[in-house]
């Protein structure tokens, strides 16, 4: 069964700082893995998609690798800004299975 | 484009009531999922529907749970009874084919927070 697991699970940094957040999972064979932005009272929202072939994806001051043999991605988010602030959600598809298995976020505070 | 719209976004209901959740999901996506969330947790799968067919309700609890999407576009979630531990925020999302690259692509409402009492 796949778990996926954030660490840290909370995270408060100055503004400027830059920053990884890390999500680990326990079976390898994933079809893909993506990362979600969530903010307070709304809905999930897509940073960045990496395919199981793929080892990283860069949107903008974002980026995600993914390293399937030891069961870790990590996201690195560059000169971080206030607006940075939210909860960050890993989600896993297992190779074969038709749905997301999420990990429990790590809450981020970018302090101005 | 607009994005997928969800209904109510709060509600407030005593134990052993009933709950209907409504969703809608962006035009043209034949995939719609239902998503739990409590409090502290990242959202789990209740039931994914392709087109009017259900794809996986396999943590669906069917005992009280029911979700219905009749013509394949829009769908509504119920939960009767309610227990106290259904409190929860309740996500739905779509995307746009069952296969290929987009399918991965999945677009989320607000979300409905339920408060059970």
């Amino acid at each position: 069964k796949q778990e996926v697991t954030q660490i840290p699970a909370a995270l408060s940094v100055p503004e400027g700082e830059n920053l990884v957040l890390n999500c680990s999972f326990t079976d390898s064979a994933i079809y893909n893995l993506q990362w979600f932005r969530q903010d307070p009272g709304k809905g999930l929202t897509s940073l960045l998609l990496i395919q199981s072939s793929q080892r990283e994806q860069t949107s903008g001051r974002l980026n995600a690798s993914l390293d399937k043999s030891s069961g870790r991605s990590t996201l690195y988010i560059a000169a971080s800004q206030p607006g940075d602030s939210a909860t960050y959600l890993c989600a896993v598809k297992g190779s074969g299975t038709y749905k997301y298995i999420f990990g429990t976020g790590t809450r981020l505070k970018v302090l101005a | 484009e607009a994005g997928v719209a969800q209904s109510p976004r709060y509600k407030i209901i005593e134990k052993r009531q009933s709950v209907a959740f409504w969703c809608n999901p962006i035009s043209g996506h034949a995939t719609l999922y239902w998503y739990q969330q409590i409090l502290g947790q990242g959202p789990k799968l209740l039931i994914q529907f392709q087109n009017n067919g259900v794809v996986d309700d396999s943590q669906l609890p069917k005992d009280r749970f029911s979700a219905e999407r009749l013509k394949g576009v829009d769908s509504t979630l119920k939960i009767q009874p309610a227990k106290l531990e259904d409190s929860a925020v309740y996500l739905c999302a779509s995307s746009p084919n069952f296969a290929g690259p987009l399918w991965n692509e999945q677009y989320f409402g607000p979300g409905t927070r339920l408060t059970v009492t």
